[in-house]
């Protein structure tokens, strides 16, 4: 599986969008590119996930680069309780058991 | 929703003391997975199994077992706890194992091994 870079951290005020970045350069044409967060003392949260087109769903938008090798996690409004660490994840479909492999991820801090 | 329920949230064990920890889902996947996870280290795959009975090691086997009796309960096996198992330990199932389908985690157990 293709390794995914993030920032170590980010902040974001409250009700403004979160533009969390991910960098995979080495993809390959059949992996997908899966978002996660990890709110303290949880078990991580599945977000969303892509392939190359870009995605939507009711907690967050992904944004995939034409050339497929950086990808963006917008949190439209975000709130205090989106505060966690986010996980950019990189798998092919075929991969044998579906093993998720993380990385240190991006602590995004919410603030007022 | 589906729920993936952890038999403790913390746990505390003695050096060579066998440890159980227990792993529920509710939603029929064929999947689950258990996980470690460490400052620094992410989370490493331990075992995983995709069927009743059936497990395969993960990336970090040794020193644990597991049992899958049924499908909905996943068992992970500390036979000899050590101090260096002192860890968040995280178990997930899925629907399916290849595809694309997301990874549902429970709560995690945090044990500490004296």
């Amino acid at each position: 599986d293709a390794k995914t870079t993030q920032p170590t951290s980010m902040d974001c005020a409250e009700g403004r969008a979160a533009n969390l970045p991910c960098n995979h350069s080495t993809i390959s044409g059949n992996e997908y590119v899966y978002w996660y967060r990890q709110i303290h003392s949880q078990g991580p949260q599945y977000i969303i996930h892509g392939l190359k087109n870009n995605e939507t769903n009711e907690m967050a938008s992904l944004i995939i680069t034409e050339d497929r090798k950086s990808s963006t996690l917008i949190l439209p409004h975000a709130t205090l309780r989106d505060t966690a660490v986010y996980y950019c994840i990189v798998r092919g479909g075929g991969t044998s058991y579906g093993k998720l492999t993380f990385g240190q991820g991006t602590i995004l801090t919410v603030h007022p | 929703d589906v729920k993936v329920t952890q038999s403790s949230r913390y746990l505390v064990k003695r050096t060579g003391e066998k440890v159980f920890l227990e792993c529920v889902q509710d939603m029929d996947h064929e999947n689950m997975f258990w996980y470690r996870q460490d400052p620094g280290l992410g989370l490493r795959l331990i075992y995983f199994s995709y069927d009743v009975k059936m497990k395969e090691k993960g990336d970090i086997p040794e020193g644990y077992s597991v049992s899958r009796e049924k499908k909905e309960r996943f068992s992970l096996i500390l036979e000899s706890a050590s101090t260096n198992q002192t860890s968040m330990y995280l178990c997930a199932s899925s629907l399916m194992a290849g595809g694309y389908h997301e990874q549902f985690f429970g709560p995690g157990t945090r044990l500490t091994v004296l």
